[in-house]
């Protein structure tokens, strides 16, 4: 069947750096897709990857595998604001996404 | 500004009544999909369409009927055949299905069924 892990809920420190872990198991793979969702509110879109490497865009980077069918998503100097979910999403041969539950980041000051 | 558009934000049903969500998108995109989202689950694909006057049916479309009359909007209706309809639905759009393009998300509407 199709999967997506991903941890339930991290905590972190302002400022910090935190890694958010995805794996996935799809029937194909058309790439892997990281959004943010802040409570009660719509997903936005952060990163794509198709290719295995690092993306960077600002604060945020996007790694990816496909060898070891692997994501993580980067938070650098997090803020107050960083605070929500963190949904991976894997794209199937379909061009269907397949969800992961999502990662529930706490900053602390 | 381009976008999409959900309404209500709110909605309470009471059991055995069919309900309709609105979504409308100003983006020009071809494709469109519902989703639910329940609390420690992923999202679940109920309908997409990728053109007018054509739709699919996602995992989880017992329950709900979908039309895509206009390129804009693509209401979503919950029938009362749906056993368990609480829940955070979202609607969104991409420029076309069947290729990798980013779906973009409306701000939901919650549904409460007391």
């Amino acid at each position: 069947g199709q999967n997506i892990d991903q941890p339930t809920e991290m905590t972190a420190t302002e400022g910090a750096i935190v890694q958010i872990n995805c794996t996935y198991q799809t029937s194909g793979f058309n790439g892997l897709f990281w959004y943010q969702q802040h409570a009660g509110e719509a997903p936005t879109f952060l990163s794509y990857n198709v290719l295995d490497g690092l993306e960077e865009k600002g604060r945020f980077s996007s790694f990816l595998s496909r060898s070891k069918g692997y994501s993580y998503l980067l938070l650098k100097e997090l803020q107050m604001k960083d605070s929500a979910s963190y949904l991976c999403a894997a794209m199937d041969s379909n061009y269907q996404l397949i969800w992961g539950a999502g990662t529930k980041l706490i900053i602390k000051p | 500004d381009g976008g999409i558009t959900q309404s209500p934000k709110y909605l309470f049903r009471k059991e055995g009544q069919n309900v309709t969500l609105s979504c409308e998108q100003n983006l020009n995109h071809d494709a469109m999909y519902w989703y639910r989202q329940d609390p420690g689950q992923g999202l679940r694909l109920i309908y997409y369409s990728q053109i007018v006057n054509d739709f699919q049916k996602g995992d989880i479309a017992e329950g709900y009927s979908v039309s895509r009359e206009k390129k804009e909007s693509f209401p979503l209706t919950v029938t009362s055949a749906q056993k368990n309809p609480t829940a955070f639905y979202l609607c969104a759009s991409s420029t076309t299905s069947g290729h990798t393009d980013t779906q973009y998300f409306g701000p939901g509407t919650r549904l409460t069924v007391l």
